[in-house]
């Protein structure tokens, strides 16, 4: 079935380092992936998205960069801050379906 | 805050009890959705109800039986449930059912849920 794999599953780094997460999805039909934080007793809050005909989209420190050839997508975090530790999802959608990654834990240590 | 609450944020109840979990928007959206988050598991789709009539359903046992009386409100009546489903039930909301930017769903802060 349609799945989407995200690596790693944590990931620790030092503050104002850089943090990358992948994700490699299998539906090619998928035209649209976002990227949500969470943070504990919250639900997923929206980051930053990118449409299948954009290859790199930035947004401050965020930034997110699609291979469509590849099904590759990965989050690029800098010049990291210790409220930018929580969990990360990526998504892959399609017209109506979204279908999650697994999240990664990043902690961004002081 | 993200404009839709949940309640209780917190529940344990017994496999006999019967419960339900509340939602609600206050962004005028006209689709809602619940997922359920286990832990090391994707979020899993559960149901998607747009402009109040249920769109999905997507394989969820019947001890899950959902209900959108308007466009603002959700509910999930749980009964008879297993120690398995014991997770994080987030509810969410978007403008309208298609995936994208000028759809976000905007989610809950979720109700933990834990079966005896």
């Amino acid at each position: 079935g349609e799945n989407v794999e995200q690596h790693p599953s944590t990931l620790s780094v030092q503050e104002g380092d850089s943090a990358v997460i992948k994700c490699t999805y299998s539906d090619s039909a998928s035209n649209y992936f976002p990227w949500y934080k969470q943070e504990l007793g919250k639900g997923p809050q929206l980051i930053i998205d990118i449409r299948s005909n954009v290859g790199e989209k930035k947004d401050q420190r965020i930034a997110v960069t699609l291979n469509k050839t590849a099904k590759h997508f990965s989050l690029h975090i800098t010049e990291t801050q210790p409220e930018d530790s929580a969990v990360y999802f990526c998504a892959a959608a399609g017209t109506y379906k979204y279908i999650f990654g697994t999240g990664t834990r990043l902690k961004v240590l002081a | 805050e993200t404009g839709v609450t949940q309640t209780p944020r917190h529940l344990v109840m017994g496999m006999t009890n019967k419960k339900s979990l509340k939602c609600e928007q206050h962004l005028g959206h006209n689709a809602m959705y619940w997922y359920k988050q286990s832990a090391k598991k994707p979020l899993e789709l559960m149901f998607v109800y747009s402009l109040e009539e249920r769109v999905e359903n997507n394989s969820v046992p019947s001890r899950f039986s959902p209900e959108c009386p308007n466009s603002s409100h959700l509910f999930l009546h749980l009964h008879t449930l297993q120690p398995e489903d014991s997770a994080l039930y987030l509810c969410a909301s978007s403008q309208g059912q298609l995936a994208g930017s000028d759809n976000e769903q905007f989610f809950g802060p979720g109700t933990r849920l834990t079966v005896l």
